[in-house]
């Protein structure tokens, strides 16, 4: 399943918010998917599974949506932290798991 | 606390060997699934391999099938990926990831990462 995340890189300042689409080349069953985060040096962190739980640990100004092949994490109110690489993954697909390319949230 | 510590990483030629090993702690590392996960300089990440619980199961992506071999040593707490017949394509950190769930292995998602290890291919 191949996942596709846009935009490529946002630009925005601390205390907006952030919009992330990942969609899907074909629905993702159970909305098996997943959010993490990566800063540069680290490994990814886990932010959401199942399309909206939220992992343990993850503020509540992360929230994650959709369902069918289309799917949103949301940011808001960015924090200095949240500027980082964000990619999806799937992991409803008898085709195996996939990641989504990434989107970068910069600095504006 | 959750600990994965990737170790075995280097600069190896072409068609060469290496095996990265993963000592786990902080949880009861034979009730869980265990996999590598990859990533090549600047780009994504790419599922790699994964092994259940009871090292009795095992599944590769199609890049590495036949070339990449997973194991584990539950009395070690330790995750294994064997490496041949490498390629330029397979420069990569290579992260060993846990998934959350002690019923699934071969649809994972990772709730646990290590720091990752590199691995370059180069002659």
């Amino acid at each position: 399943v191949l996942l596709t995340q846009s935009p490529g890189t946002l630009s925005l300042s601390p205390g907006e918010s952030a919009t992330l689409s990942c969609r899907a080349s074909q629905s993702i069953s159970s909305r098996y998917l997943a959010w993490y985060q990566q800063k540069p040096g680290q490994p990814p962190r886990l932010l959401i599974y199942g399309a909206s739980s939220r992992a343990t640990g993850i503020p509540a100004r992360f929230s994650g949506s959709g369902s069918g092949s289309d799917f949103t994490l949301t940011i808001s109110r960015l924090e200095a932290e949240d500027f980082a690489v964000y990619y999806c993954q799937q992991y409803g697909s008898s085709l195996g798991v996939s990641f989504g390319g990434g989107s970068k949230v910069e600095i504006k | 606390e959750v600990q994965l510590l990737e170790s075995g990483g280097d600069v190896v030629q072409p068609g060469g060997s290496l095996r990265l090993s993963c000592a786990a702690s902080g949880f009861t590392f034979s009730s869980f699934a265990m996999h590598w996960v990859r990533q090549s300089p600047g780009k994504g990440l790419e599922w790699v391999s994964g092994i259940n619980n009871g090292g009795g199961d095992t599944n590769y992506a199609d890049s590495v099938k036949g070339r990449f071999t997973i194991s584990r040593d539950n009395s070690k707490d330790t995750l294994y990926l064997q490496m041949d017949s490498l390629r330029g394509e397979d420069t990569a950190v290579y992260y060993c990831a846990k998934d959350p769930r002690t019923w699934q292995w071969l649809l994972p998602y990772f709730d646990d990462w290590g720091q990752g290890t590199l691995v370059t291919v180069s002659s």
